[in-house]
């Protein structure tokens, strides 16, 4: 499978705890983005890199929340002192630079539930 | 802030009916726009795409329209099947700033037999 890659799947997870999700980009694509998504609305964005630098950071992203790239390839993301409002479908999407290239392939997500 | 969205939240139609999936957007700086379409448990799926100098474009059994004026983005389905029962959402990108995706909230389509 050559496609983007997440896990784990699904994850459910006590209120407090840490939590950390992977995310294994299409090969060589540069860019690497997470959203995350909650129940009947359009994916929202979280947090961009390119290579290992990560560039942009929205402010839905906060000081609870870290990502990493640390070899441009795959990335992490970490909750640290889960809450409930952070159950959510977190998407990572990736693509190949060029300005002509507009098409993110997005994984299957890691569907969160903090209880 | 500058936002997606979309009319409808939810459209049911006949297999076989051509299906229209409207979306208003409203950041003028965006010079694309992806629809995307999201089987349940899974993530988005690439449809179409049409960048802001064009008004349609054209793929297989789809169509995107672009109308610049009133902000306003349409996808259709040409002979809607079940297997196009899904929630579809437009999404808006600036070239110029990283790519990343606004979407709007979704609409979902139901084709019933």
């Amino acid at each position: 499978d050559t496609g983007v890659s997440q896990n784990p799947r699904h994850k459910i997870t006590k209120r407090g705890q840490n939590v950390t999700f992977r995310c294994d980009p299409i090969s060589e694509h540069n860019r690497l983005y997470w959203y995350r998504q909650t129940l009947g609305q359009g994916p929202e964005f979280l947090t961009y890199f390119q290579n290992e630098a990560q560039l942009e950071k929205s402010r839905l992203l906060s000081d609870r929340f870290s990502a990493e790239r640390p070899k441009g390839s795959f990335s992490t993301l970490e909750i640290q002192r889960t809450e409930q409002g952070d159950s959510a479908m977190y998407l990572c999407a990736s693509s190949p630079m060029g300005s002509f290239s507009t098409e993110a392939f997005f994984g299957q997500g890691t569907r969160l539930t903090v209880v | 802030g500058e936002s997606v969205g979309l009319h409808l939240p939810t459209l049911s139609v006949q297999e076989g009916d051509n299906s229209i999936i409207n979306c208003a957007y409203s950041n003028s700086a965006s010079d694309y726009f992806i629809w995307y379409k999201q089987e349940s448990g899974k993530g988005p799926q690439f449809i179409i795409d049409i960048r802001s100098n064009m008004d349609k474009r054209q793929g297989q059994r789809v169509t995107v329209l672009l109308n610049k004026t009133v902000k306003h983005l349409s996808l259709q389905i040409a002979a809607t099947q079940p297997g196009d029962s899904a929630v579809y959402f437009c999404a808006e990108g600036n070239s110029g700033g990283y790519n990343k995706l606004i979407f709007g909230a979704g609409t979902r389509l139901a084709v019933h037999p």
